[in-house]
Order: structure tokens, then sequence, then C-alpha cells
């Protein structure tokens, strides 16, 4: 398997544009994280799903994010409007349910930028 | 998820063995020890974990108290490319699968 793949890799945006973040968990994973990593605020979990359902969106920053699973392939983190403050870089992870304990893989993040 | 409290940063030689300690005195009774580190610019990369016994893989050892208040993640002989931000994470229970990152230990291995 790959890993976990996320696009793009980079993304320069103007304020006030919608971003797109797109994840592909690593195949046969039922759990799937988004997480933000900033210099002032560490790694922050936004969101995670299990089985494609959202479990757990109280990281969510505000209205602004928007995460979606349409199904076990793919996950997508959104962003309407976006603010300078929103840049940082975006990782998503997923796992596997292993009996009480998660491996999680972390794919490469996505750098955003909002200019 | 369990509080955790790790030393911001730590110095080890290369070949020398680095222990990094963890306290999670808040723990609970099902939550494990997650280790994870993030070396400059890419994705957490999982390390080991554990819940009561001591652990061994082919990265680290993970040696956890009686009490459970804290653990020692061991790498037995660091190298310079073990330079990376080492994070302890308790979590479990009904939090499963949550993982909440800290602040981590910067450990950094010196020729």
């Amino acid at each position: 398997d790959a890993g976990v793949i996320q696009s793009p890799r980079h993304e320069v945006t103007e304020m006030g544009q919608e971003v797109t973040l797109r994840c592909k968990p690593i195949s046969g994973h039922d759990y799937l994280f988004w997480y933000r990593q900033t210099m002032m605020r560490g790694l922050e979990l936004l969101i995670y799903f299990n089985n494609n359902v959202p479990i757990d969106d109280s990281g969510m920053p505000e209205d602004r994010f928007s995460a979606k699973m349409p199904n076990a392939s793919f996950s997508t983190l959104k962003i309407q409007p976006s603010e300078p403050r929103d840049s940082a870089v975006y990782f998503c992870a997923s796992s596997l349910d292993r009996a009480g304990y998660t491996e999680a893989f972390f794919g490469q993040g996505t750098r955003l930028t909002v200019v | 998820d369990a509080k955790t409290t790790q030393p911001p940063s730590m110095d080890c030689a290369e070949g020398r063995a680095a222990n990094l300690p963890c306290n999670h005195s808040t723990i609970s009774g099902n939550e494990y020890v997650y280790w994870y580190r993030q070396i400059h610019s890419q994705g957490p990369q999982y390390i080991i974990h554990g819940l009561k016994n001591n652990e061994t893989n082919e990265m680290a050892s993970l040696i956890i108290t009686e009490d459970r208040k804290s653990s020692t993640l061991i790498l037995p002989h660091a190298t310079l490319r073990d330079t990376a931000v080492y994070y302890c994470i308790g979590a479990g229970g009904t939090s499963y699968g949550k993982l909440t990152f800290g602040q981590g230990t910067i450990l950094t291995v010196h020729p």
C-alpha cells in the first residue's frame, strides 16, 4: 500500500477563497483523522471518522471548516471562506480498529498558505 | 484522554541510549500509552504502545511503571536520524481512537 495520500502537497490561496484538501486513507482502515499543525498551537485534532461516520468534530475551529467522508477511500476537508490564520500544515491519518488500540498512519501533509 | 507531561527538550550522543520520560498520572485503567515521533516536515510516525507491561519492538522499548503514572521510551542506540519531536499520548477507553498530541520532547542526537 502507498500509505495515506494527501493532495495537494502545497496550496497557496487568497483570503476569502474556498480551499479543499483531499485524503485517501490506507485501504481497509476504518478510522480517519484530520489534524492541523501550527507553531503556536502544535498538532490539533480537528475531526475523526469511524466507518465513514464523523465521531468527534469538537476540534473543528468554526463553521468555515467542514469535513466529509463519502466513502471508505476518500475524505475532504473544506475551508470556506479561507482566512490567513488558517495557514498551517494539515495532516490526514488513518488507522485500523485493533482490539482496543490504534496505530495511526499519517500522510505527508498539505501545507496551506492563505494570503 | 489522559494529560501527559514531557520535558521540552533532551540531548543524546549518537550511539548512546536515549531515555525519554513521560508523566501520565491521570491515565485511566483502559487507556493505552502511545509514543509517536515527528521528524521535521513529515507526518507523525507511530513508535510503540503499551497498557501495563513493558513492550519492545524493532524501534524502541517502552517501560511503564507499575502504577502506570509514568513511562519511559528507550531508543537503545540513538542515531542522528532519531532527531525528532517525540510525543507521549494516553488514549483509549471511551475516547477510543482519539489521539491528542501535546507539545512533546525535542530530542537532538549529537555526533
